[in-house]
């Protein structure tokens, strides 16, 4: 069965610093992973898109790595700030059989001042 | 462009009540969906469409229907509301399936939050 663990469940930082999320996947055969950005009562919105040939992707302070040997991809925020509390799900689609993406159930992350 | 709206935001609906969600997006797009997330788990698929007059099951499709009458909407119906289906639901639209090297955005509306009583 496709599955997607993310971890920390929640995470809390200090407005200002670093932090790293992770998504660990068993999504096979792989066709692509996606970091969404989901603030609270909201739509989740991309953030970046990655095939199985990219290994790294950034957005602005937002970079994401993939390492689809491991099937690990971690979400790297840089300098954060508060509008960066928000839920972070990582998505992994297949490119074989059923289209149903493979959605994690997220991080929480909060940014303190 | 207005993107992916969702009508209505909020529901309160009694047990054994019908109701329908309306999806809509400027966008142009094929594909489009409706998920539910419910609080600890994942998103959902519970219906997807490729085009105008399909639709197909995805995840968790019981007690749903849904409609493409026309490419820009899709809708989303309850014809008997239950506790269980107390969610938030969210639509989603994109250009095209991802298939092997092929990246489609999926772009979310806000949301519909619905509480069967």
């Amino acid at each position: 069965k496709n599955q997607v663990e993310q971890s920390p469940q929640s995470l809390i930082i200090l407005e200002g610093k670093n932090c790293t999320l992770q998504c660990n996947y068993t999504v096979s055969p792989f066709s692509n992973l996606r970091w969404y950005k989901q603030d609270t009562g909201r739509g989740p919105v991309s953030l970046t898109i990655m095939t199985f040939s990219e290994n790294t992707k950034s957005n602005g302070r937002y970079t994401a790595t993939l390492d689809a040997d491991t099937k690990q991809s971690s979400l790297h925020i840089t300098a954060s700030q508060l509008s960066d509390s928000a839920s972070y799900i990582c998505v992994v689609s297949s490119s074989g059989g059923s289209y149903i993406p493979t959605f994690g159930r997220g991080t929480s992350l909060i940014v303190h001042p | 462009n207005a993107g992916v709206t969702q009508t209505p935001k909020f529901r309160v609906l009694k047990t054994g009540q019908s109701m329908t969600l309306l999806c809509a997006q400027d966008m142009n797009h094929e594909y489009m969906y409706w998920y539910r997330q419910d609080p600890g788990m994942g998103l959902r698929l519970i219906h997807y469409s490729v085009g105008e007059g399909t639709t197909a099951k995805g995840e968790v499709p019981d007690g749903y229907n849904v409609s493409r009458l026309k490419k820009q909407n899709f809708l989303l119906g309850l014809e008997s509301a239950a506790p269980s289906q107390t969610s938030v639901y969210f639509c989603a639209s994109s250009y095209s399936r991802g298939l092997a090297g092929e990246i489609y955005e999926q772009y979310f509306g806000p949301g519909t939050r619905l509480t069967v009583t």
